[in-house]
Parts: C-alpha cells; sequence; structure tokens
C-alpha cells in the first residue's frame, strides 16, 4: 500500500532557530501533499497545500514567511519552520494523495512532534 | 464557514460495551471518511462512505452516511481494548480541493 515516510518524528530546537521537516511518498508519485498541526488533544489543523512544481496554497491564518513549504519533486515535500518559538511546539503530520493511490482515503505521515525551548 | 462537529468529545466503557460516535456536517458532502488515530500516532484512514444512506461493515465497526449526506456515525460492537484511540471523521473541503476537514475527534477508552 502506499506510504509516506515523515522525518524527524521528534526534534527539540532552541527558540528563534529553523527547523525542517520531511515528507516523502516512498511507493507513489505525490502531485499533492497536505501539512496539518494538531496541538493535545485537539483535532487536525489544515496548514497548506502543496502541489508538486508550484507554490504552496496556505489556509487563513498560516504565516507562509514562517511556514515555508517545498514540493520540488514527486516524492519529496518539506516544511520549513522558521524563528521557532515555543507557541510554534505542536505535532505537524503530512498526507499525501497523488497517481497510483486509491482515490478512498489519504495516507498520513508518522508525525513530527516538534518542542521548542 | 464549512463546519464538522463530531460528539462526544470523550468516551469511557468498559471493554465489551457498544461505542458511537457522531459526526455533523454544515453542509452536504460528496463523501465522508473515518480515520483512527492511536495515542501517539497517525491517522489511519478506515473507511470512506459516498452513497446517500450507505452501511458499511469492517467486523465489529459500522459506519453509516445520512440520507441527507450531512452526519455519519460509527458504532463499535463489543469494545475491545484494542479500540482504544481518538475516532475522526472528514469531509471534503472546497470543490475538487483535495483538501479534507475534520471534526473534533472522539477519544474512546476501554477499560479491561
Amino acid at each position: 500500500g502506499a506510504v509516506v515516510s515523515q522525518h524527524p518524528s521528534r526534534v527539540i530546537c532552541k527558540s528563534g532557530t529553523s527547523v525542517k521537516i520531511e515528507c516523502r511518498s516512498l511507493d507513489f508519485q505525490a502531485t499533492t501533499m497536505f501539512w496539518y498541526r494538531q496541538f493535545p488533544k485537539q483535532s487536525l489543523m489544515l496548514m497548506a497545500t502543496s502541489n508538486e512544481g508550484s507554490k504552496a496554497t496556505y489556509e487563513q491564518g498560516v504565516e507562509k514567511d514562517k511556514f515555508l513549504i517545498n514540493h520540488a519533486s514527486l516524492t519529496l515535500s518539506t516544511l520549513t519552520v522558521t524563528s521557532a518559538h515555543p507557541e510554534d511546539s505542536s505535532f505537524y503530520i503530512c498526507s499525501a494523495s497523488g497517481q497510483g493511490v486509491s482515490n478512498y482515503g489519504y495516507t498520513f505521515g508518522s508525525g513530527t512532534r516538534l518542542t521548542v525551548v | 464557514g464549512q463546519q464538522v462537529m463530531q460528539i462526544p468529545q470523550y468516551q469511557h466503557v468498559q471493554e465489551g460495551e457498544d461505542f458511537t460516535t457522531y459526526c455533523n456536517s454544515s453542509t452536504t458532502l460528496s463523501n465522508i471518511q473515518w480515520y483512527k488515530q492511536r495515542p501517539g500516532g497517525h491517522p489511519v484512514f478506515l473507511i470512506q462512505l459516498v452513497k446517500s444512506g450507505e452501511v458499511k461493515k469492517q467486523k465489529r465497526l459500522t459506519f453509516q452516511f445520512g440520507e441527507a449526506k450531512k452526519n455519519s456515525s460509527l458504532h463499535i460492537t463489543a469494545t475491545q481494548t484494542t479500540d482504544v484511540g481518538t475516532y475522526f471523521c472528514a469531509g471534503p473541503f472546497g470543490s475538487n480541493t483535495g483538501k479534507l476537514i475534520f471534526g473534533q475527534g472522539t477519544t474512546l477508552q476501554v477499560k479491561p
């Protein structure tokens, strides 16, 4: 089945630094990837949609200059949290859809737990 | 804006008891999907319902899609400790965007 690999699974960084999260589709071409964040005991909130080879589209209230998304190939999308602050601490998850994937349901990465100290 | 509401937020049951979570959308949905997220894990796709009034079963799990395609439910018969987790419903957001809007989720705790 479709597999999405997300790294790192956990990261602790100092306030003011940047963190890059990678999401790779291992056995299919992900034409579209979605980035979510999830606070403890809350639902998934869509941050942005990235399409291979084009600029990401961000949901209302998400700072595009803070959360940089790159989808340069059909198998890799990255989310960079720039100048991270403690309030950016959260669980970030990607999901993918694309060629070769069943139209039923999305495949999620395993998530990245970011802690900014 | 479009909203997907899910109740209850939490449910504690004794092992062997049944469990139901309900999902209501503010708009008619072309389909509804259900996901399960184990503690510390990521959402895993369970099922998608497309047709009005559709009912699908997966072993002890029964999924229903309302006639108006605005509500859905997930029923688990005779819960087991392996059913522990948060169950989310999700519906398409916007028109042909591929985006999903998730309900708040129902967290199920099962006492052995």
